[in-house]
């Protein structure tokens, strides 16, 4: 059965005090994995896409960098405007692919 | 920036009422989704619809929803006669190939 787990659950970090996240996945058929920002009561906030091993991406103070097996989010010097709850969804194909999200890492950010 | 809308944001509904969740997807996409979270859970698939046709659907989909395209812009989910167990988040979101776009979600309560 696919899996997505993510870890840890939750994370407070100071400001400035840099971490990872981390998202490990059994999908067959990956095309694609997918992190998301997720804001109490809003929905899932696009941040980036990881279609191979060895791939990253950047924006702002995170990183995004994909395994055959996990995928990290790296937050350098973390604010605390960068609170929020990280998702990350493997999209397994299917006719078009469909988002199989993990349970996410809460992140919080102290001033 | 275009985005996806949903109305109502808010819908109380008594069980067994049948209820209509609305969505505005992204104008130049053509994949269009349907989501759902629970309280303090994991954002769950639904439904996916491509070309006027449901493409994929999960388990929790069955017979009681339901979903449309009625005219160019709009997108809807039916549920035919609501549970307290539907009580959620739901999302839509639509892409024009894999990065999915949601929008704010309508939060629903089950009375």
């Amino acid at each position: 059965e696919d899996q997505v787990t993510q870890s840890p659950e939750a994370l407070r970090l100071q400001e400035g005090e840099s971490s990872s996240l981390n998202c490990s996945y059994t999908v067959s058929g990956l095309r694609g994995l997918f992190w998301y920002r997720q804001d109490p009561g809003k929905g899932p906030e696009f941040l980036f896409t990881l279609y191979s091993a060895g791939e990253e991406k950047e924006k702002e103070r995170l990183k995004a960098t994909l395994t055959k097996k996990e995928s990290f989010l790296h937050i350098t010097a973390p604010k605390p405007e960068d609170s929020a709850t990280y998702l990350c969804a493997p999209n397994y194909g299917g006719s078009q692919g469909n988002l199989i999200f993990g349970k996410g890492t809460k992140l919080s950010v102290k001033p | 920036e275009p985005e996806v809308t949903q109305t109502p944001s808010h819908q109380v509904t008594q069980m067994g009422q049948e209820v209509i969740l609305r969505c505005v997807p992204i104008s130049n996409h053509l994949y269009f989704y349907w989501y759902r979270q629970i309280l303090g859970q994991k954002v769950e698939f639904l439904v996916s619809f491509y070309n006027n046709e449901i493409s994929e659907k999960s388990e929790i989909f069955d017979d009681q929803f339901s979903v449309e395209r009625p005219d160019g812009s709009n997108f809807t989910l039916k549920i035919r006669s609501t549970k307290l167990e539907d009580s959620a988040m739901y999302f839509c979101a639509s892409s024009w190939k894999e990065t999915q776009y949601f929008g704010p979600g309508t939060r629903l309560l089950v009375l």
